[in-house]
């Protein structure tokens, strides 16, 4: 079945690094592909998406691109800030479906 | 912007016992989803609920599990008869259309301890 997996955290950086979360999936046909972030003592709230390959999803930020031929769909940001801590989920979602199929999350600590 | 309301934030039940966790969607929102999150683990789907009907579930959301729209507000999740494994925090999710790619608006959360 479709899956996603996500790179292992805690992830701790300092203020203003650069930010790089691995996310690849498995999914038959065209997904779309998702970044939730959660961030302490909230609900999951969408950050960005991207419907077909080479589509850059991008908010607050935040870019990731939808890379059909390595299947990754990888979240960036240049310059990280501390109010990014929180937890980053990747996520997909077949044509066909309503659900949503999550990775385990990363949790990002920016230190100042 | 509107938010999806869950309670309450934190549930301990002991085993066998019957919870219900609320939720109160998006006022103008049609399809209603549940999802759970046991700790270090992956966020799962459980369930879709639209019109008044399950629309879409998974293998977890078995014959223990049910779900309901008892008003015009609040969506909830029954777990008849609480295991052990169980325990984790359970998301409310809500959307106008139900369509793919569409925004899902999630609550904050309910943690469900099973003792």
């Amino acid at each position: 079945g479709d899956s996603v997996t996500q790179m292992e955290g805690p992830v701790t950086l300092s203020e203003e690094a650069f930010l790089t979360i691995n996310c690849t999936y498995t999914a038959t046909g065209y997904p779309s592909l998702f970044w939730y972030v959660q961030y302490p003592g909230e609900g999951l709230q969408l950050l960005l998406k991207a419907t077909k390959a080479d589509d850059k999803g991008s908010n607050k930020g935040f870019e990731a691109t939808y890379r059909k031929e390595t299947t990754s769909f990888h979240l960036e940001k240049g310059s990280v800030q501390v109010s990014d801590s929180a937890v980053y989920f990747c996520a997909l979602q077949a044509p066909t479906d309503q659900k949503v199929t999550f990775g385990t999350g990363t949790k990002l600590q920016v230190i100042p | 912007e509107p938010e999806v309301t869950q309670t309450p934030s934190h549930q301990v039940t002991q085993m066998g016992q019957e919870v219900i966790l609320r939720c109160v969607p998006i006022s103008n929102h049609l399809y209603f989803y549940w999802y759970r999150q046991i700790l270090g683990q992956k966020v799962e789907f459980l369930v879709s609920f639209y019109n008044n009907e399950i629309s879409e579930k998974s293998e977890i959301f078995d014959d223990q599990f049910s779900v309901e729209r008892p008003d015009g507000s609040n969506f909830t999740l029954k777990i008849r008869s609480t295991k052990l494994e169980d325990s984790a925090m359970y998301f409310c999710a809500s959307n106008a259309w139900g369509a793919t790619n569409e925004k899902l608006f999630f609550g904050s959360g309910t943690q469900l301890s099973v003792l």
